[in-house]
């Protein structure tokens, strides 16, 4: 069975662009989540979706946004890019939204803001 | 912040246990332990997660001390494909919820 498929694999963008990073959660999985892996550190919690709605934000800034649509995939969004947004972006998938369900992660997308 | 303390590094030889260790002494009684790790440039694997009973698989066994202040993932014959670092997490119970991630152990497997 698929895992967690994440794309683009790797991209560059230049300040102030927009990215869109998108996500498909394990088959049967309706929870998604985003994280951000900067260099030399764990992975800091972004966002958690479940059945579509928000269910969790982390400490980020507004210019980080995102979905889920009905098919339980997701898209991170980020605006108005800074260098310090280059890092390695992890989707992870759950059957459900809480903690009795174990969390499997993509393996990511690397982006770069030059 | 992440509730859990780590070494920053060990290392073990191939074929032999390697016992990676972590503190969690202000763990609630409701908090999950679970283990994550990466290899380089990959995203983070689910390796084993236990409440209050020590729990074993495919992978890995996790020891978990009585009060629930520590505990030990055990890898029991490490190969050089173990080689990444280990995070230890404790998570809450209840929805919405998420893994805080520290910085994890550094495990280098020597031949």
């Amino acid at each position: 069975d698929a895992g967690v498929t994440q794309s683009p694999t790797h991209l560059i963008k230049t300040r102030g662009q927009h990215v869109t990073l998108r996500c498909s959660p394990i088959s049967g999985h309706k929870s998604v989540s985003w994280y951000q892996q900067v260099l030399g550190q764990g992975p800091q919690f972004i966002f958690q979706y479940y059945e579509k709605e928000e269910r969790g934000r982390g400490n980020f800034p507004d210019r980080f946004s995102a979905r889920q649509f009905p098919n339980y995939s997701s898209e991170l969004n980020v605006n108005a890019l800074l260098l310090g947004d280059s890092a390695l972006y992890l989707c992870a998938s759950s059957t459900f939204h809480d903690s009795g369900n174990t969390i499997y992660f993509g393996e990511g997308s690397w982006l770069t803001v030059v | 912040d992440a509730k859990t303390t780590q070494p920053p590094s060990m290392d073990c030889a191939e074929g032999r246990a390697a016992n990676l260790p972590c503190n969690h002494s202000t763990i609630s009684g409701n908090e999950y332990v679970y283990w994550y790790r990466q290899i380089h440039s990959q995203g983070p694997q689910y390796i084993i997660h236990g409440l209050k009973n020590n729990e074993t698989n495919e992978m890995a066994s996790l020891i978990i001390t009585e009060d629930r202040k520590s505990s030990t993932l055990i890898l029991p014959h490490a190969t050089l494909r173990d080689t990444a670092v280990y995070y230890c997490i404790v998570r809450p119970t209840g929805a919405n919820s998420k893994l805080t991630f520290g910085k994890g152990i550094t495990l280098s497997v020597r031949p």
